[in-house]
């Protein structure tokens, strides 16, 4: 059973520019989640998937970001006009719960995609 | 609101040494979730442990070993005889019942460096 997977692994880009980032989740796993991780913090949630369903998305994901799961597999999380401020490490999750298994559901994380905004 | 605490910024011990992370949540939940993750240089989050709010008993897997105190509000994490390769960044984190246990909130990490 292969982990979750990201591509790339890292990013560099210019201010200003769009970026997008895939994740693949570990197989059949229902629930796919995207964190922010920057230098010193720990991650923080940005949104996540119930298969294809975005079903929240947190404060931290302004209109700049969008985030898609087409088909309810793997997902893409897009940043348009990028700022140095988005300088991070996006990490993606996937985990096997439903609603009514959530309680006892257990996230497992990729490798991440650091992006270096210039 | 969730918060998650954890005092230690970075640890120097040396190897064989036992050393204890330190980690104090917040939440207005009566059901939850504790995590333990371990994240070491390759930048990979991997899960150590979960624990559910109604569940104080201690548990102990090979040299780790997790203490949770519902009264203190604390899940502070053992490791016995500490190997260099224990050198990584861990992080606590809290899931609660009013998000549906999907969010987790994790603490700013503990560095932990082993030295041999």
């Amino acid at each position: 059973d292969t982990g979750v997977s990201q591509d790339p692994r890292h990013k560099i880009t210019k201010r200003g520019q769009n970026v997008t980032f895939r994740c693949d989740p570990i197989s059949e796993h229902n629930r796919l989640y995207w964190y922010r991780q920057t230098l010193g913090q720990g991650p923080e949630f940005l949104t996540y998937f119930q298969n294809e369903a975005q079903l929240e998305k947190s404060r931290l994901l302004s209109d700049r970001f969008s985030a898609e799961r087409p088909k309810g597999s793997f997902s893409t999380l897009e940043i348009q006009r990028t700022e140095q401020g988005d300088s991070a490490m996006y990490l993606c999750a996937s985990s096997s719960g439903t609603v009514t298994t959530a309680s006892t559901d257990t996230q497992y994380f990729g490798p991440g995609t650091r992006l270096t905004v210039l | 609101a969730q918060k998650v605490t954890q005092a230690q910024t970075e640890i120097s011990v040396v190897e064989k040494e036992d050393v204890t992370l330190d980690c104090v949540y917040e939440t207005r939940d009566t059901t939850y979730y504790l995590f333990w993750y371990k994240q070491p240089p390759s930048g990979e989050l991997v899960f150590l442990i979960r624990r559910n709010s109604f569940d104080e008993q201690n548990e102990i897997s090979g040299r780790y070993s997790w203490n949770f105190q519902k009264s203190t509000s604390s899940f502070n994490f053992t490791i016995t005889a500490s190997q260099v390769v224990d050198s990584a960044v861990y992080f606590c984190a809290l899931s609660g019942r009013n998000s549906g246990y999907s969010t987790l909130t994790f603490g700013k990490g503990t560095m932990l460096l082993v030295s041999p």
